[in-house]
């Protein structure tokens, strides 16, 4: 079975540009978690899909940042334009069940340059 | 490439009993660090603790301490005189400092009164 997989794997980008990175969850996974590590031990949440409906981005940092999931299967996760402090690395989550769920699944990440 | 291995999917404790939950990891770096996240229901990811591969110590904070055990490629996080608020998912994760950033799958932890 496939895992959680993310693209691009790498991305170094000029501020002020646009990039869009994707999250394909385990197929069936209703919840999609997105999480930014910006440096050391912090990872910061953003947001959480249930199937296509964002259940909560409190963690969004400010309207740059634009996550959509279509369909309820695969997510992106648009910056634009970007600025220096984006920088990091964006991991993507799946689970069944939020609630109950005994795993979840992280993608590889996705890191993030602006340069 | 390195990879996390958490065997226990969910686990129960007595409130104010010390619980352990596991962890191995693989890796062929000789430089790397090994966290333990906290993740209750609201999704957000809650550091807790941090050894180093070169630390001759076990990282200790607070109610965690995590049992890192080098040559078996164990790093435990043992929770002490557990809470009710200590139900979560928990994950550990393995950074070989800068290339690569691996979770495991994670135990979900429950508290009983």
């Amino acid at each position: 079975e496939a895992g959680v997989t993310q693209f691009p794997s790498h991305s170094v980008i000029e501020k002020g540009q646009t990039v869009t990175l994707r999250c394909d969850p385990i197929s069936g996974h209703d919840n999609l978690y997105w999480y930014r590590r910006v440096m050391g031990k912090e990872i910061k949440f953003l947001l959480h899909f249930v199937k296509e409906s964002k259940q909560d981005e409190s963690g969004m940092p400010n309207n740059r940042f634009l996550a959509e999931r279509t369909g309820g299967t695969y997510s992106t996760l648009k910056v634009q334009p970007a600025e220096l402090e984006d920088s990091g690395v964006y991991f993507c989550a799946s689970s069944q069940d939020a609630r109950s769920a005994t795993e979840a699944f992280f993608g590889q990440g996705t890191r993030l340059t602006v340069v | 490439a390195q990879k996390i291995t958490q065997t226990q999917p969910g686990m129960f404790v007595q409130e104010k009993e010390a619980v352990t939950l596991d962890c191995t990891y693989d890796t062929s770096d000789q430089s790397y660090g090994l966290f333990w996240y906290k993740q209750p229901s609201s999704g957000e990811m809650i550091f807790l603790i941090y050894q180093g591969s070169y630390d001759e110590q076990n990282a200790t904070e607070g109610r965690y301490s995590l049992n890192f055990q080098k040559a078996r490629k164990s790093a435990n996080l043992v929770i002490s005189a557990s809470q009710l608020g200590d139900s979560a998912m928990y994950f550990c994760a393995m950074d070989n400092y800068g290339q690569n950033f691996v979770f495991g799958p994670g135990t979900r932890l429950s508290v009983l009164p």
